[in-house]
């Protein structure tokens, strides 16, 4: 099983909607979680952090579930610039490194 | 504000040929990172430096060597390139795991024919 899995997308939505992308990790021992986005060609940026207690950034919530090694990403009321790869990031086993999974690219059309 | 830069954006090689991709960050940082990034593949991590002095394998190290010179710097050396590592190759920096954010190069372009 691969250290970090997501949802293959791509995701094609219409503004104004909600959507969800999930993503599962292997090492039960991680302590950092993270979204990150990717506009094409470009390097990734983080999108926001991921607490034990969720968190919300604006139209963006973030949700972990440790009992089943789960995160979560929605986004509300998807605008056009949402367009881009979600990237789901966990700390390795060694806690030294953070490693990504493969993304979920994410259309919004008008 | 410079943060994470690397050299050269480009590369073309030729098979079998050798090169050091350069990374430099000038955010005090103490650990940095090497990541490939192949259509389809995500960003995969190839090698590591946690801290100054120390440097360790990640996913796929096959084919790289490093170099963490010193605290700015964190050096990517393909001693034989080949075809397959035709790739994105991104480099970042973080302060400290466990909170903060990992900030990245524009990447660095190599085709290998």
């Amino acid at each position: 099983r691969k250290e970090v899995e997501q949802d293959p997308g791509p995701f094609n939505v219409p503004e104004g909607a909600t959507v969800a992308f999930n993503c599962t990790y292997s090492n039960s021992a991680s302590q950092s979680f993270f979204w990150y986005r990717q506009d094409c060609r470009k390097e990734p940026k983080l999108l926001m952090s991921v607490y034990s207690s969720g968190n919300e950034d604006g139209r963006f919530t973030a949700q972990l579930n440790r009992a089943s090694q789960y995160i979560s990403l929605l986004i509300r009321d998807s605008k056009l610039s949402d367009s881009a790869t979600y990237l789901c990031v966990v700390n390795n086993q060694a806690g030294t490194a953070l490693i990504f999974g493969k993304g979920t690219t994410l259309s919004v059309s008008s | 504000n410079a943060g994470v830069t690397q050299t050269p954006k480009f590369q073309v090689l030729k098979t079998g040929q050798s090169m050091t991709l350069q990374c430099a960050q000038d955010m005090n940082h103490n650990s940095m990172y090497w990541y490939r990034q192949d259509p389809g593949m995500g960003l995969r991590l190839i090698y590591y430096s946690a801290s100054e002095g120390t440097t360790d394998k990640g996913e796929v190290p096959n084919g790289y060597n490093v170099s963490r010179l010193n605290k700015r710097e964190f050096s990517l050396r393909l001693e034989s390139a080949a075809p397959s590592q035709t790739s994105v190759y991104f480099c970042a920096s973080i302060s400290a795991m466990g909170g903060g954010e990992l900030f990245f190069g524009e990447g660095s372009r190599l085709t290998v024919l």
